[in-house]
């Protein structure tokens, strides 16, 4: 069974990076033709896109977040991760990491974690 | 940045049938598969329909989803307490480039 699980603080300062670390069980991020992506969820409201990664390494993002989001993979400890630069509150939200065989299917999730942009 | 429309709420009573419509543009639902995700309260979303209208092992087969144009249903039948919660429809835009949400649609059971 496929497991995802978010990790990383739940605070950071304004003008800081946001950085988010999932953590891949019972599944290789390099096998099998799949996208990692994250998604965010902001208080009370919708999903948001953020991007993704492919098995092999290659990332794509959300052209509204591209100038400052990287998402990379650790393929030694079957992570991927997520930075965020130049944080402000508008960037306080839930944030999912998901596997999924098409760029728009997510089929599984982590259970999300609170990120609080806050001074 | 929601370019497909839901209606923000929705409601019906045990065993009535509720559809939740999105409707989009030629770039994201006219152009490509629509998915459907339901969102139970202070869970993580879950698929429920991909590929417009296809049910992952596991979905029940009150769920169906359609397509006609620029537009997408989702219908639940037999409507059952369980099923209230949030539901988003999501599909590529090729326009943006990237993944689209609705900005999802309460069903609520009276």
């Amino acid at each position: 069974q496929v497991q995802l699980q978010e990790s990383g603080p739940g605070l950071v300062k304004p003008s800081q990076t946001l950085s988010l670390t999932c953590t891949v069980s019972g599944d290789s991020i390099i096998s099998g033709g799949y996208f990692w992506s994250w998604i965010r969820q902001h208080p009370g409201k919708g999903l948001e896109w953020i991007g993704y990664i492919y098995y092999g390494g290659s990332a794509y993002y959300n052209p509204s977040l591209k100038s400052r989001v990287i998402i990379s993979m650790d393929t030694s400890k079957n992570q991927f991760s997520l930075q965020l630069n130049s944080v402000t509150a508008a960037d306080t939200a839930v944030y999912y990491c998901t596997r999924g065989d098409f760029k728009e299917r997510f089929d599984y999730w982590g259970q999300g974690t609170l990120v609080t942009v806050s001074s | 940045q929601s370019v497909l429309t839901q209606p923000p709420s929705a409601s019906g009573t045990p065993g009535q049938r509720v559809t939740i419509s999105c409707s989009g543009g030629g770039a994201n639902i006219g152009s490509n598969y629509v998915y459907w995700y339901q969102q139970l309260t202070r869970t993580a979303p879950k698929l429920l329909i991909y590929r417009s209208n296809q049910r992952p092992s596991g979905v029940p087969d009150r769920f169906s989803g359609s397509k006609s144009g620029t537009s997408a249903s989702l219908a639940i039948s037999g409507l059952r307490s369980e099923d209230e919660a949030d539901y988003f429809c999501a599909a590529w835009d090729d326009s943006l480039g990237g993944v689209l949400f609705g900005g999802g649609t309460k069903v609520t059971v009276l």
